[in-house]
């Protein structure tokens, strides 16, 4: 257990399907973090929030909308996905200061079908 | 441009024997952090090294440790005797202290330890 949650684990969705990821965090960290990793790609970062505003959005379609209602918790909401968006969804968590690395969550496995 | 880069897609090691996996970034930013990851097929990223600009000395962390040489800009990790569960995906990371400051990370190494 590395101190960031990530629920569920695996998720299987329709395209027509509206589901939720959710992470949390209890490290006292104040930087929040969507990643996502497909087969065979680098990590690409999805989103940034520091103490709850969002300060990246990285080109990522609308069908992935975002929410941090506090610094512990994040959420990735998912609507109308494309089989192509199946992948790794990691969140991870920071102090916001250059030298401190990110803790990551275990991910959850998502497959669009 | 590429921030990170590791030019091994893949490695195999023999069970015990030392093997090392490389790393070179490209940063102006005079203090950055250097980090090295483990992820294996269950899909958690598990920290593993640190390697400050400023720090004088190489990293260690048990059985890991970073060549770290910052005038070639490299960053790799030597992992000594290594064991069957050290197969992995292994990620280098770069985080700068300036404005960017995410964590940026380069394609990875799969290694795979070999009895």
């Amino acid at each position: 257990e590395t101190g960031v949650t990530q629920t569920p684990r695996h998720l299987v969705m329709g395209m027509t399907n509206k589901k939720s990821l959710k992470c949390e965090q209890h490290l006292g960290h104040n930087a929040m973090y969507w990643y996502k990793q497909s087969a065979k790609k680098p990590l690409e970062l999805m989103f940034v929030y520091n103490f709850k505003e969002q300060t990246e959005n990285n080109s990522v379609p609308s069908r992935f909308s975002p929410e941090c209602p506090n610094s512990s918790h994040l959420f990735l909401h998912l609507h109308t996905l494309q089989p192509e968006d199946s992948a790794l969804y990691l969140c991870a968590s920071s102090h916001d200061q250059g030298r401190y690395g990110y803790t990551f969550g275990s991910g959850t496995r998502l497959t669009v079908v | 441009a590429q921030k990170i880069t590791q030019t091994q897609p893949g490695m195999f090691v023999q069970e015990k024997e030392a093997v090392t996996l490389d790393c070179t970034y490209d940063t102006s930013d005079p203090s950055y952090g250097l980090f090295w990851y483990k992820q294996p097929s269950s899909g958690e990223m598990i920290f593993l090294i640190y390697q400050g600009s400023y720090d004088q000395q190489n990293a260690t962390e048990g059985r890991y440790s970073l060549n770290f040489q910052k005038a070639r800009k490299s960053a790799n990790l030597v992992i000594s005797a290594s064991q069957l569960g050290d197969s992995a995906m292994y990620f280098c990371a770069m985080r700068e202290a300036g404005s960017a400051r995410q964590l940026t990370f380069g394609s990875g190494t799969q290694l795979t330890v070999l009895p």
